[in-house]
């Protein structure tokens, strides 16, 4: 089945610095891509839509500075997170959908900012 | 906007017992997906249902779809310790669209 890879798994920066997270589809080409952050016990979230080729598409209350979206290939998106806070702790999840009707997500970046 | 609602969001069960969890949605769509979350994990895969109607099964869960309710169902049969977990189910507005997710249910299977 497609398969979505996402790195690193998890990640501690400090304040201030920025941390890129990378989702990559394996085995076919997502022209979009999805991220969402997940609060301990909440429900997903959706960020952004990420777009090959084109800017990414914030959902509202997200600030795209801050939380910047490359999507430069088929099989490739990142988000970084600049000038991290402690606030932006969280687990972020890409997710793709597949030829087939299927959404497939990747295994999720644990970030936290101390 | 798209809403979606689950309940119930926690779900206490021994095991051998039955119970469903509900899922309606607020718009127009063919397609409903449920997923499972482990503790500390992403998503996995568990149904997608493409048709008003669409039944299916897997072991001791069995998802199904009504589309003119806007309502979908999940059920456990005879649960067990490892289906503790928790269930989301998910709606995308138009093919292709990020999906909206539910709060989830929180599923504990006890002795």
């Amino acid at each position: 089945g497609a398969v979505v890879s996402q790195h690193p798994s998890w990640v501690i920066c400090k304040s201030g610095t920025s941390v890129k997270i990378e989702c990559r589809s394996l085995d076919f080409q997502a022209t979009t891509m999805f991220w969402y952050r997940q609060f301990p016990k909440q429900s997903l979230m959706l960020m952004a839509t990420s777009n090959e080729g084109s800017k990414a598409t914030y959902e509202q209350g997200v600030e795209k500075d801050k939380f910047l979206i490359n999507h430069a290939s088929l099989t490739l998106s990142t988000l970084t997170v600049t000038s991290a806070h402690p606030e932006d702790s969280s687990f972020y999840i890409c997710s793709a959908r597949d030829p087939g009707p299927r959404y497939t997500f990747g295994s999720g970046t644990r970030l936290t900012v101390v | 906007e798209l809403k979606v609602e689950q309940n119930p969001l926690f779900l206490s069960m021994q095991e051998g017992k039955n119970y469903t969890i509900y899922c309606n949605y607020s718009t127009t769509s063919d397609r409903l997906y449920w997923y499972r979350q482990d503790p500390g994990k992403s998503l996995e895969s568990l149904f997608v249902l493409l048709s008003n109607g669409a039944v299916k099964q897997e072991g001791r869960l069995m998802a199904s779809l009504d589309t003119k309710a806007r309502l979908s169902t999940l059920h456990i049969t005879a649960a067990v310790h490892d289906l503790s977990a928790t269930y989301f189910c998910a709606v995308a507005p138009l093919s292709g669209y990020a999906l909206n997710f539910g709060k989830g249910t929180s599923l504990l299977v006890t002795p």
